[in-house]
Order: structure tokens, then C-alpha cells, then sequence
């Protein structure tokens, strides 16, 4: 079945080292998105990429960094992880544009130790 | 800037019967779209119902259906012949229709379906 892929599950990392966590589709959507989700909270945009356009929003801290290396993969990068940033983290990819639907995978959870 | 309010963080229903979840939006664009997204307790979110601002009539999805008010920026979900399955926080959403799909979530509602 088609679907959005994240790896992995569960990660935890200690305070300050530099974590990714990687995200794939078998869609073939144009859109990938990265939203962080806290505790009881709603998911926060953080950046998408429409194709190869990078779009970032605009109180995303520059800790976070993502790449794009082909239509199938995207990841996140947290260059320096504080406690903070502990949260479940969603990809999601949708055809491009408003109207469609975003397909969600079944998130990251991290832990920063 | 957009934003989505939904005023009851828990509800909770008996199996078989109705519920309806509140949702308020505030924008200023005429042309958006509006989705309930339901997150299953451990599961990935999926869409639930989907209503393109421009359209009078309310959208249906099986039990699942809106109650979409556009001059009071209302847009309700109400889920009939409620299922144990049916329990998951549920997300209103709100997104521009000219922009690459950013959704503005609400805080969600934590809905219970009890046996």
C-alpha cells in the first residue's frame, strides 16, 4: 500500500547532539511537511518543500534544518536539540496546493535526555 | 493571521449515539478550506471531512457530517451512530486556498466513545 514512512518511531537523544529523522513516501506527492507536536498540543508547521522549494516558516528556529534529497525522502535535522524540542514530530505529503488532502505518517516521538 | 479555535478540549458519548464537536475559525480570505482530521489514540491522523468555503451545501462523509456556517465562521462536526472506533483527538483545520497546503490546526477535542 502506498503510504508515508517514518523512522524511526522512537528516538532519543541527549541534550546539544544532532539528530535526524527521515521521512518517505510512496505517493509520489509533490508536497512533504515537517510539523512538531507537543503534548496535548496541535501540530505546528514547521517547514515544506513544494518539489525542490524549500518553504520555511516564519518562528521556526534555526535549530531545525531540513533536506530533500529526491521526491521519495525528506528529513529533519535538529542541529542541536534542547529539552524543548522534545515532542512527537509529523511528516505528511499532499499532491500540491490547498485542496488536497495531507497524508500523515505515524510520527517520530523524540526524547531529549 | 488565521487561527482555530476549538472550545472543548474532552467530550465523551455513549456507543450509538450522536456527538457534535465545535469548531471556529477566524480569517479574512474568502477562499479556503476547512478539514476535520482525526488522530487515533498511537495512530496516524487521517482526514475525516473536507468543506471548500465556496460551497453552501454541507459536506458528507457516511456518519460524519458539518454543520458549515460561513458568516459566523462556524464549521461543527457531528458524528452519528457513534463507534468505540470513532475514539482519537479530533483536529479542525483551516488552510488558504491559494498556499501550498499549510494547515492551521486548532487544539483538538479528545473524544471518549464509551460501550
Amino acid at each position: 500500500d502506498a503510504m508515508v514512512i517514518q523512522n524511526p518511531r522512537y528516538q532519543v537523544t541527549q541534550f546539544g547532539k544532532p539528530v535526524t529523522l527521515s521521512c518517505s513516501q510512496t505517493l509520489n506527492h509533490n508536497v512533504m511537511y515537517w510539523y512538531q507536536q507537543k503534548s496535548s498540543q496541535a501540530p505546528k508547521l514547521l517547514f515544506h518543500y513544494y518539489d525542490k522549494d524549500f518553504n520555511n516558516e516564519a518562528d521556526t528556529p534555526d535549530n531545525f534544518q531540513s533536506r530533500r534529497p529526491n521526491t521519495s525522502f525528506c528529513f529533519l535535522d535538529i542541529r542541536s536539540p534542547g529539552l524543548g524540542d522534545a515532542a512527537m514530530y509529523l511528516c505528511a505529503t499532499s499532491r500540491g496546493g490547498s485542496l488536497y488532502e495531507q497524508y500523515f505518517g505515524p510520527g517520530t516521538r523524540l526524547t531529549v535526555t | 493571521a488565521q487561527t482555530v479555535t476549538q472550545s472543548q478540549p474532552e467530550m465523551s458519548v455513549q456507543e450509538a449515539e450522536t456527538v457534535t464537536l465545535s469548531c471556529t475559525y477566524d480569517t479574512s480570505e474568502n477562499n479556503y478550506y476547512l478539514f476535520w482530521y482525526k488522530q487515533p489514540p498511537s495512530r496516524q491522523m487521517i482526514l475525516v471531512i473536507r468543506q471548500e468555503a465556496y460551497k453552501q451545501q454541507n459536506a458528507t462523509e457516511n456518519r460524519f457530517s458539518v454543520n458549515f456556517q460561513k458568516a459566523a465562521k462556524s464549521f461543527s462536526l457531528k458524528i452519528s451512530d457513534s463507534q468505540l472506533g470513532d475514539t482519537a483527538m479530533y483536529f479542525c483545520a483551516c488552510v488558504y486556498g491559494g498556499s501550498q497546503g499549510n494547515l492551521i490546526f486548532g487544539k483538538g477535542t479528545k473524544l471518549s466513545v464509551k460501550p
